[in-house]
């Protein structure tokens, strides 16, 4: 079974600084998709950045980068220079086929101004 | 334009009601699906759709059924409506059938509040 855990339910920064929210994962394929959604208090689910298993460079996208660990299952997401903005609900979520994703708990990250 | 959207974006109900919930998207995706969040934000997959045709379906009680009138459309009817079915049921869609670069585009969410 695929599962997904994210062990941080609540973190806090200060504007401007780099947070990391960490997140593991199990699955027994070779390749899959792993994702980390965003959902601030609007409610909507936004997608922050994407790893293909397969690719060993980690994903970059902006002030969003991930360290993609794969013998450790292992898929944080860093925030560098973090703005008001990103204070959100972010999830971390697994796509192997069978068309559907799989998500973690969540982590609920504020930054203080 | 809206490329996932839900309607309605609130619902509050009585016990034992029957309620549906719309979804459209204008992506011209494959296959759609409904997810639902917990009070405690826990997001798991219900259903999802292949053109129409349902492909999974995660145990979800036979109250709910979800209807797919054509490929830009998955609806949730609910039937007998209970406490626990309160929630946030997110409708979502992606262009890709099978494979695993799956990027999946969500509503915004419908607030189901059953009293």
């Amino acid at each position: 079974a695929q599962t997904v855990t994210q062990s941080q339910p609540e973190m806090s920064v200060q504007e401007a600084e780099t947070v990391t929210l960490s997140c593991t994962y199990d699955t027994s394929e070779s390749n899959y998709y792993l994702f980390w959604y965003k959902q601030p208090p609007s409610r909507q689910m936004i997608l922050v950045i994407r790893q293909e298993a397969y690719k060993q460079q980690n994903a970059t996208e902006n002030r969003f980068s991930v360290n993609f660990q794969k013998a450790a299952k292992s898929f944080s997401l860093k925030i560098s220079d973090s703005q008001l903005g990103d204070t959100a609900m972010y999830f971390c979520a697994l796509h192997q086929g069978a068309q559907k994703l799989v998500f973690g708990q969540g982590t609920r990250l504020t930054i203080n101004p | 334009d809206t490329a996932v959207s839900q309607t309605p974006k609130y619902l509050v109900t009585q016990m034992g009601n029957d309620k549906s919930i719309k979804c459209e998207q204008n992506l011209g995706h494959d296959t759609m699906y409904w997810y639902k969040q917990d009070s405690k934000k826990f997001l798991k997959i219900m259903f999802s759709y292949n053109n129409k045709e349902l492909i999974i379906n995660e145990t979800v009680p036979n109250r709910f059924s979800p209807k797919s009138p054509d490929k830009a459309h998955l609806n949730l009817h609910i039937n007998s409506l209970e406490l626990g079915d309160s929630a946030v049921y997110f409708c979502a869609s992606s262009r890709l059938g099978l494979a695993e670069d799956n990027e999946q585009f969500f509503g915004p969410g419908t607030r189901l509040t059953v009293l």
